[in-house]
């Protein structure tokens, strides 16, 4: 079974702090990594996707692969209060035939005003 | 238009009907991608189409849920004898996949959510 983990949080961070969100995944053999930001009762949005080890940064957003230790990792700088919402890690992964996108439960991030 | 669209955006319905819930992925996208998602849960992925067949089939719960598309357009979720375990809301994403079979970025529709009495 392959697997993408996050922690559920709620990750709470005062407005203006830097957010960092985790995620972890098991199968080795996985190309593309995304992030979503979900708000509640919306669907997902991407925010970024990267495919090589290191960094990629996109504005206030910075995610960071390392396939050694398959983790991905998304940092939010001066982080907003409109920044509030669920943030789904998603890995692709070859699973019966296909490729799929394989999404973690969602981390919830509070940013406090 | 743009996006990806999805109707009805609600259903309520009683348990034991039948629910069909539609979606109209973007113009020229080949891929369309079902997922259940229920309250406080992840992205549960239901059924894969390339073009109007469908390659993966695996993550459909039951045989009370089918799904079928027109060409490279319009697909719908057919969910049959609706059971309570079934409200959900249900996302429709589309991708144009450079390479047949991988995935690449994926656009969701705004979802239709199901409430089964």
């Amino acid at each position: 079974q392959k697997e993408v983990e996050q922690n559920s949080g709620p990750l709470s961070v005062p407005e203006g702090a830097i957010a960092s969100l985790n995620c972890t995944y098991s199968d080795r053999g996985s190309q593309s990594f995304f992030w979503y930001r979900q708000y509640s009762g919306k669907s997902p949005e991407l925010i970024m996707f990267i495919y090589s080890n290191g960094d990629k940064e996109d504005g206030r957003f910075t995610a960071q692969l390392n396939k050694a230790s398959q983790y991905v990792s998304l940092l939010i700088r001066d982080s907003q209060p409109s920044d509030s919402a669920t943030y789904l890690c998603a890995v692709n992964a070859w699973m019966d035939s296909s490729y799929k996108l394989i999404f973690g439960s969602g981390t919830r991030l509070l940013v406090r005003p | 238009g743009a996006g990806v669209s999805q109707s009805p955006s609600n259903k309520v319905t009683e348990k034991g009907k039948d629910v069909e819930l539609r979606c109209d992925p973007i113009s020229g996208h080949t891929a369309l991608y079902w997922y259940r998602q229920r309250l406080g849960q992840g992205l549960e992925f239901l059924i894969y189409f390339q073009g109007n067949s469908a390659p993966d089939k695996s993550g459909l719960p039951s045989d009370r849920f089918s799904a079928e598309r027109t060409g490279e357009s319009v697909s719908t979720l057919t969910i049959q004898r609706t059971q309570q375990e079934d409200s959900a809301v249900y996302l429709c994403a589309s991708v144009f996949p450079e390479i047949a079979g991988s995935t690449d970025t994926q656009y969701f529709g705004p979802g239709t959510r199901l409430t089964v009495l």
